[in-house]
């Protein structure tokens, strides 16, 4: 089946470090890829829409500047937290789908679990 | 503004029995469905969906019924084994074009040998 890996899993840095999280599909090219963020006993969000070659999308409430997306290739998209603070901690998680078509379902990565101290 | 909603955090049963994981939403632009199954420190797995032209598909142990017209849907899983233990994700996406998942918050389901 379809694989995306995410990394690093687990990120733990101090207040005002920018952190870089990768997502990538190993299988299969994907010219989209979702970024989501859970907090504890909510459910996944979605943070930003990040297309291969072109700006990201992003959710309302969600600030472009400091999360930026980069997404170079079509196996490969970035998120950095730009200047983290500790109500940025959380669990970031990405997401690709393969082939296009809405109705196509999303393949996760496991996750990165981000504390800032 | 929860958009899909899974009211049962937790679901135990027992092994060889059924599991019937429940899910309603508000939205009425919604017209895919989809649940994902989580394990501790992995991420979301797909595992079935339905369309809003259908009200049951079927795959293997897992079954998703659709009730449009109460906005339900659910997903049962018979017979259940312990390793169906995970928490059980619900999400949807509008016919506005949209490539957007809203997701439940999960149910975690525990199936006791």
């Amino acid at each position: 089946g379809a694989v995306v890996s995410q990394h690093p899993s687990r990120v733990i840095c101090k207040s005002g470090t920018s952190v870089k999280i990768e997502c990538r599909s190993l299988d299969f090219q994907a010219t989209t890829m979702f970024w989501y963020r859970q907090f504890p006993k909510q459910s996944l969000m979605l943070m930003a829409t990040s297309n291969e070659g072109s700006k990201a999308t992003y959710e309302q409430g969600v600030e472009k500047d400091k999360f930026l997306i980069n997404h170079a290739s079509l196996t490969l998209s970035t998120l950095t937290v730009t200047s983290a603070h500790p109500e940025d901690s959380s669990f970031y998680i990405c997401s690709a789908r393969v082939g296009q078509g809405r109705n196509q379902p999303q393949h996760f990565g496991d996750g990165t679990r981000l504390s800032i101290l | 503004d929860q958009q899909v909603k899974q009211n049962s955090p937790s679901l135990s049963v027992q092994e060889g029995r059924i599991s019937i994981l429940n899910c309603d939403y508000t939205n009425s632009m919604f017209d895919y469905f989809l649940w994902y199954k989580k394990y501790p420190a992995e991420g979301p797995t797909f595992l079935i969906s339905i369309s809003s032209i259908k009200d049951k598909n079927e795959d293997g142990r897992f079954t998703v019924f659709l009730n449009k017209s109460a906005k339900h849907l659910s997903l049962h899983i018979v017979p259940s084994q312990p390793g169906d233990s995970a928490v059980y994700f619900c999400a949807a996406s509008d016919r506005g074009g949209s490539e957007k998942l809203v997701f439940g918050k999960g149910t975690k389901l525990t199936v006791n040998p």
